[in-house]
Protein backbone atom coordinates (compact mmCIF):
# COMPACT_ATOMS: atom_id res chain seq x y z
CA UNK A 1 0.00 0.00 0.00
CA UNK A 2 1.86 3.40 -1.55
CA UNK A 3 1.14 5.86 1.16
CA UNK A 4 0.55 9.54 0.50
CA UNK A 5 3.24 11.40 -1.95
CA UNK A 6 4.19 15.18 -2.27
CA UNK A 7 6.03 16.95 -5.09
CA UNK A 8 8.53 18.73 -4.59
CA UNK A 9 10.22 18.58 -1.39
CA UNK A 10 11.67 21.75 -1.52
CA UNK A 11 10.61 24.81 -3.55
CA UNK A 12 11.72 28.93 -4.45
CA UNK A 13 9.57 31.53 -5.64
CA UNK A 14 9.67 35.20 -5.70
CA UNK A 15 6.74 37.31 -4.86
CA UNK A 16 4.20 37.54 -7.31
CA UNK A 17 4.58 34.51 -8.80
CA UNK A 18 2.75 31.50 -8.92
CA UNK A 19 3.30 27.86 -7.32
CA UNK A 20 1.56 24.95 -7.88
CA UNK A 21 1.71 21.46 -5.24
CA UNK A 22 0.91 18.30 -6.28
CA UNK A 23 0.22 15.23 -3.56
CA UNK A 24 -1.33 11.71 -4.36
CA UNK A 25 -3.65 10.16 -1.98
CA UNK A 26 -3.50 6.69 0.11
CA UNK A 27 -4.90 3.95 -2.00
CA UNK A 28 -8.64 3.69 -1.23
CA UNK A 29 -9.02 7.19 0.23
CA UNK A 30 -11.52 9.85 -1.33
CA UNK A 31 -11.00 12.97 0.28
CA UNK A 32 -7.56 14.92 0.22
CA UNK A 33 -7.28 18.13 1.87
CA UNK A 34 -4.30 20.60 2.21
CA UNK A 35 -2.89 22.41 5.14
CA UNK A 36 -0.68 25.02 5.38
CA UNK A 37 2.25 24.62 8.38
CA UNK A 38 3.92 27.74 9.38
CA UNK A 39 7.27 27.52 11.50
CA UNK A 40 6.61 26.89 14.66
CA UNK A 41 3.11 26.31 14.35
CA UNK A 42 0.23 24.00 14.25
CA UNK A 43 -0.77 23.56 10.42
CA UNK A 44 -3.96 25.42 9.37
CA UNK A 45 -6.71 23.86 7.24
CA UNK A 46 -6.47 25.37 3.51
CA UNK A 47 -9.53 23.15 1.97
CA UNK A 48 -10.50 19.63 0.99
CA UNK A 49 -11.74 18.01 -2.34
CA UNK A 50 -13.91 15.22 -2.45
CA UNK A 51 -15.48 13.90 -5.61
CA UNK A 52 -13.27 16.82 -7.24
CA UNK A 53 -15.24 19.29 -5.30
CA UNK A 54 -14.47 21.37 -3.15
CA UNK A 55 -15.87 20.12 0.16
CA UNK A 56 -14.69 23.27 3.29
CA UNK A 57 -12.67 25.68 2.60
CA UNK A 58 -10.37 27.41 5.62
CA UNK A 59 -9.46 31.22 6.22
CA UNK A 60 -7.68 31.27 3.12
CA UNK A 61 -7.66 34.28 0.01
CA UNK A 62 -9.20 32.88 -3.18
CA UNK A 63 -5.56 32.85 -4.84
CA UNK A 64 -5.17 29.60 -3.16
CA UNK A 65 -7.20 27.05 -4.96
CA UNK A 66 -6.85 23.36 -5.77
CA UNK A 67 -7.82 20.41 -7.89
CA UNK A 68 -8.83 16.89 -7.58
CA UNK A 69 -8.08 14.76 -10.01
CA UNK A 70 -10.58 11.16 -10.77
CA UNK A 71 -7.62 9.23 -9.84
CA UNK A 72 -7.75 10.97 -6.67
CA UNK A 73 -4.35 13.38 -7.28
CA UNK A 74 -4.68 16.80 -6.30
CA UNK A 75 -2.98 19.81 -6.97
CA UNK A 76 -2.46 23.47 -4.47
CA UNK A 77 -2.25 26.05 -6.56
CA UNK A 78 -1.74 29.72 -5.06
CA UNK A 79 -0.91 32.69 -7.07
CA UNK A 80 0.97 36.28 -6.40
CA UNK A 81 2.67 34.74 -3.96
CA UNK A 82 3.54 36.90 -1.02
CA UNK A 83 6.10 36.45 1.55
CA UNK A 84 4.10 35.00 4.37
CA UNK A 85 2.78 32.52 2.27
CA UNK A 86 6.25 30.65 2.80
CA UNK A 87 5.31 27.67 5.06
CA UNK A 88 5.16 23.71 5.06
CA UNK A 89 2.75 22.71 2.85
CA UNK A 90 1.06 19.20 3.90
CA UNK A 91 -1.30 17.27 1.92
CA UNK A 92 -3.68 14.51 3.87
CA UNK A 93 -5.65 11.90 2.41
CA UNK A 94 -8.69 9.70 3.99
CA UNK A 95 -12.30 8.46 3.64
CA UNK A 96 -15.31 11.06 3.74
CA UNK A 97 -16.84 11.38 7.27
CA UNK A 98 -14.07 12.37 10.05
CA UNK A 99 -12.07 9.26 10.04
CA UNK A 100 -8.20 9.28 10.14
CA UNK A 101 -6.18 11.29 7.97
CA UNK A 102 -2.60 10.32 6.81
CA UNK A 103 -0.33 12.69 5.75
CA UNK A 104 2.39 13.35 3.26
CA UNK A 105 5.75 14.67 3.40
CA UNK A 106 5.13 17.86 2.55
CA UNK A 107 6.65 20.61 0.27
CA UNK A 108 8.73 23.66 1.80
CA UNK A 109 8.18 26.59 0.09
CA UNK A 110 10.29 29.84 0.06
CA UNK A 111 9.01 33.10 -1.33
CA UNK A 112 11.74 35.53 -1.58
CA UNK B 1 -15.24 28.05 16.35
CA UNK B 2 -13.04 24.53 16.77
CA UNK B 3 -9.97 25.96 18.95
CA UNK B 4 -7.42 23.48 20.35
CA UNK B 5 -4.73 24.06 22.96
CA UNK B 6 -1.60 22.23 24.01
CA UNK B 7 0.43 21.76 27.16
CA UNK B 8 2.99 22.70 27.83
CA UNK B 9 4.52 24.26 24.29
CA UNK B 10 7.73 22.59 25.59
CA UNK B 11 8.89 19.62 27.49
CA UNK B 12 12.49 18.30 28.35
CA UNK B 13 12.83 15.46 30.06
CA UNK B 14 15.48 12.87 31.09
CA UNK B 15 14.84 9.21 29.33
CA UNK B 16 12.85 6.57 31.03
CA UNK B 17 10.27 9.31 32.47
CA UNK B 18 6.43 8.51 31.76
CA UNK B 19 4.99 11.86 30.56
CA UNK B 20 1.51 13.19 29.83
CA UNK B 21 0.65 15.88 27.24
CA UNK B 22 -2.42 17.76 27.37
CA UNK B 23 -5.18 18.89 24.53
CA UNK B 24 -7.87 21.03 25.11
CA UNK B 25 -10.96 21.82 22.47
CA UNK B 26 -13.89 24.35 22.70
CA UNK B 27 -16.61 22.54 20.40
CA UNK B 28 -17.11 18.82 22.03
CA UNK B 29 -19.10 18.15 18.70
CA UNK B 30 -15.92 16.71 17.25
CA UNK B 31 -16.06 13.75 15.46
CA UNK B 32 -12.72 12.45 16.25
CA UNK B 33 -9.64 13.22 17.66
CA UNK B 34 -6.09 12.30 16.41
CA UNK B 35 -2.66 12.36 17.60
CA UNK B 36 0.32 13.08 15.79
CA UNK B 37 3.97 13.60 15.62
CA UNK B 38 6.32 15.50 13.62
CA UNK B 39 9.67 15.29 13.45
CA UNK B 40 11.80 18.66 12.50
CA UNK B 41 10.69 19.83 8.67
CA UNK B 42 9.18 16.19 7.87
CA UNK B 43 5.43 15.56 7.69
CA UNK B 44 3.10 14.39 10.43
CA UNK B 45 2.85 10.42 11.42
CA UNK B 46 -0.41 9.67 12.71
CA UNK B 47 -0.24 7.71 16.40
CA UNK B 48 -3.45 7.22 17.52
CA UNK B 49 -7.37 8.32 16.81
CA UNK B 50 -9.77 8.43 18.86
CA UNK B 51 -13.74 8.23 17.30
CA UNK B 52 -16.08 10.14 19.50
CA UNK B 53 -17.77 7.33 20.93
CA UNK B 54 -14.52 5.60 22.36
CA UNK B 55 -12.73 6.87 25.49
CA UNK B 56 -9.66 6.28 24.98
CA UNK B 57 -6.94 4.20 22.51
CA UNK B 58 -3.40 2.50 23.30
CA UNK B 59 -0.27 1.61 21.01
CA UNK B 60 2.82 0.28 22.01
CA UNK B 61 3.66 2.74 25.41
CA UNK B 62 1.20 5.55 24.02
CA UNK B 63 -1.89 5.79 25.36
CA UNK B 64 -4.56 8.71 24.24
CA UNK B 65 -7.58 9.17 25.95
CA UNK B 66 -10.64 12.07 25.18
CA UNK B 67 -13.33 13.72 27.62
CA UNK B 68 -15.77 15.18 25.35
CA UNK B 69 -17.59 16.76 28.15
CA UNK B 70 -14.42 18.46 29.15
CA UNK B 71 -13.29 18.77 26.12
CA UNK B 72 -9.92 17.56 26.81
CA UNK B 73 -7.26 14.64 25.41
CA UNK B 74 -4.32 13.45 27.37
CA UNK B 75 -1.37 11.69 25.41
CA UNK B 76 0.53 9.15 27.85
CA UNK B 77 3.93 8.00 26.86
CA UNK B 78 5.54 5.71 29.08
CA UNK B 79 8.86 4.80 29.76
CA UNK B 80 10.27 7.67 27.39
CA UNK B 81 13.34 7.17 25.03
CA UNK B 82 15.42 9.98 23.18
CA UNK B 83 13.86 8.65 19.87
CA UNK B 84 10.70 10.05 21.14
CA UNK B 85 11.78 13.51 21.00
CA UNK B 86 9.82 14.93 18.37
CA UNK B 87 6.43 17.68 18.46
CA UNK B 88 3.43 16.04 19.14
CA UNK B 89 0.12 17.54 17.56
CA UNK B 90 -3.28 16.94 18.59
CA UNK B 91 -6.63 17.75 16.21
CA UNK B 92 -10.01 17.95 16.62
CA UNK B 93 -11.03 15.90 13.39
CA UNK B 94 -14.91 17.36 12.21
CA UNK B 95 -15.00 17.98 7.99
CA UNK B 96 -11.43 19.42 8.69
CA UNK B 97 -8.89 18.75 11.36
CA UNK B 98 -8.30 21.74 13.89
CA UNK B 99 -4.99 21.69 15.15
CA UNK B 100 -3.34 22.66 18.25
CA UNK B 101 0.13 24.60 18.46
CA UNK B 102 1.79 21.16 19.07
CA UNK B 103 4.05 20.20 22.46
CA UNK B 104 7.86 19.89 21.59
CA UNK B 105 9.27 17.04 23.42
CA UNK B 106 12.92 16.23 23.98
CA UNK B 107 14.09 13.02 25.80
CA UNK B 108 17.45 13.80 27.10
CA UNK B 109 19.71 10.05 27.27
Amino acid sequence: ETGVTQSPTHLIKTRGQQVTLRCSSQSGHNTVSWYQQALGQGPQFIFQYYREEENGRGNFPPRFSGLQFPNYSSELNVNALELDDSALYLCASGLAGGNEQFFGPGTRLTVL
Amino acid sequence: KQEVTQIPAALSVPEGENLVLNCSFTDSAIYNLQWFRQDPGKGLTSLLLIQSSQREQTSGRLNASLDKSSGRSTLYIAASQPGDSATYLCAGAGNMLTFGGGTRLMVKP
